[in-house]
């Protein structure tokens, strides 16, 4: 049982350029998150889905985009980076109805935006 | 706004014990957290307090004051491998988890 992949583990991009994270879970959660982690800074919400089909946006979503065509998957693209997207991003997954509802995460992509 | 506090670095002796602070302003309140990340890792679960009081796991605890806005993470028996920073996070009443920036601890042997 793998948990949580993302891919790729780290990029370096152009600005301007078109890119898609990718994150997937075999837990079968309902939920799933993502975050971008910056220097000094806590976790900051981008997107989120409490269920497969629907998503919602967090504290920071402008520049991004997602979608959960599945419960398994849940892309995060950047459709045209910019360097101040340079960040780690995180995906997350909780199972969305048990009483703590902890999210677990993935290991991370570090994007650099040049 | 909502606003969670965390010392940004404390440094502890190998075997000591270190309390990690956490003070929060949120906008409602549906538990709180705390997570460990070691240096380039993913965050990992440690902890879950939604009532007043102590919450023991192993070396581990973790305490919650909801009246104050406060909680801690008291670490015992410290080894090297508890050098990571500590993440506090609430859920507020949107039932999303707001982070504070984390507190990195140093052991030192």
């Amino acid at each position: 049982i793998a948990g949580i992949t993302q891919a790729p583990t780290s990029q370096i991009l152009a600005a301007g350029r078109r890119m898609t994270l990718r994150c997937t879970q075999d837990m079968r959660h309902n939920a799933m998150y993502w975050y971008r982690q910056d220097l000094g800074l806590g976790l900051r919400l981008i997107h989120y889905s409490n269920t497969a089909g629907t998503t919602g946006k967090g504290e920071v979503p402008d520049g991004y985009s997602v979608s959960r065509a599945n419960t398994d998957d849940f892309p995060l693209t950047l459709a045209s980076a910019v360097p101040s997207q340079t960040s780690v991003y995180f995906c997350a997954s909780s199972d969305g109805s048990s009483h703590t509802d902890t999210q677990y995460f993935g290991p991370g992509t570090r994007l650099t935006v040049l | 706004g909502q606003n969670i506090d965390q010392p940004t670095e404390m440094t502890a002796t190998e075997g000591a014990i270190v309390q990690i602070n956490c003070t929060y302003q949120t906008s409602g309140f549906n538990g709180l957290f705390w997570y460990q990340q070691h240096a380039g890792e993913a965050p990992t679960f440690l902890s879950y307090n939604v009532l007043d009081g102590l919450e023991e796991k192993g070396r581990f605890s973790s305490f919650l004051s909801r009246s104050k806005g406060y909680s801690y993470l008291l670490l015992k028996e410290l080894q090297m491998k508890d050098s990571a920073s500590y993440l506090c996070a609430v859920r507020d009443s949107n039932y999303q988890l707001i982070w504070g920036a984390g507190t990195k601890l140093i052991i030192k042997p």
